[in-house]
């Protein structure tokens, strides 16, 4: 039982370039989610998935895509990257309780990712 | 929009003292979570301690317990018997449905 998983742990991109930074969870979660981290922050939540299929914006959405065909897989997508998205990004899953609100979440190791 | 505060950005301590890290929080919910994550140099978020809204009774973790206060929106971390090992950046979070949000943290010193 792996938990969540995130490739690559860092990148380096120029201005402009595309990437996709992949997130995996082994744990049957229907809830996933991607953060991004400024040096000295707290999180801030990008976009999150309730299930295969259904995906919704977060705080911080402006830049980024994602996909969610397979409740394992959460993708994040960089279209054109810029300087201002230098951060770690965090994936991350739950479950959902009973009444329908999620619970813990569980972390992936981040991804250090450096524009320039 | 909800608003997650912790109002100190660094906090020390002497091992094997006790400490208190404090987070407010804003919400127009009656029924929500709370967590305490704690992310050490790794960069790993490790989960410490959560609390159900809609329960009265504070969370407690070994040395790791919460203060609280719901009509007050205060939510507060205590670390008893202080060990080298809980220097970290600690976060405060309130998730709620498809509102999830995070404290800026406070960064905890331990000194032998």
């Amino acid at each position: 039982n792996a938990g969540v998983t995130q490739t690559p742990k860092f990148r380096i991109l120029k201005i402009g370039q595309s990437m996709t930074l992949q997130c995996t969870q082994d744990m049957n979660h229907n809830y996933m989610y991607w953060y991004r981290q400024d040096p000295g922050m707290g999180l801030k939540l990008i976009y999150y998935s309730v299930g295969a299929g259904i995906t919704d914006k977060g705080e911080v959405p402006n830049g980024y895509n994602v996909s969610r065909s397979t409740t394992e897989d959460f993708p994040l997508r960089l279209e054109l990257a810029a300087p201002s998205q230098t951060s770690v990004y965090f994936c991350a899953s739950s479950y959902s309780s009973v009444r329908g609100t999620p619970e813990t979440q569980y972390f992936g190791p981040g991804t250090r990712l450096l524009v320039l | 929009a909800q608003t997650v505060t912790q109002s100190q950005p660094e906090m020390s301590v002497q091992e094997a003292e006790t400490v208190t890290l404090s987070c407010t929080y804003d919400t127009s919910e009656s029924d929500y979570y709370l967590f305490w994550y704690k992310q050490p140099p790794s960069r790993q978020m490790i989960l410490v301690i959560r609390q159900e809204a809609y329960k009265q009774q504070n969370a407690t973790e070994n040395r790791f317990s919460v203060n609280f206060q719901k009509a007050a929106k205060s939510f507060s971390l205590k670390i008893s018997d202080s060990q080298l090992g809980d220097a970290a950046m600690y976060f405060c979070a309130y998730i709620k449905h498809n509102d999830m949000r995070f404290g800026a943290g406070t960064r905890l010193t331990v000194k032998p």
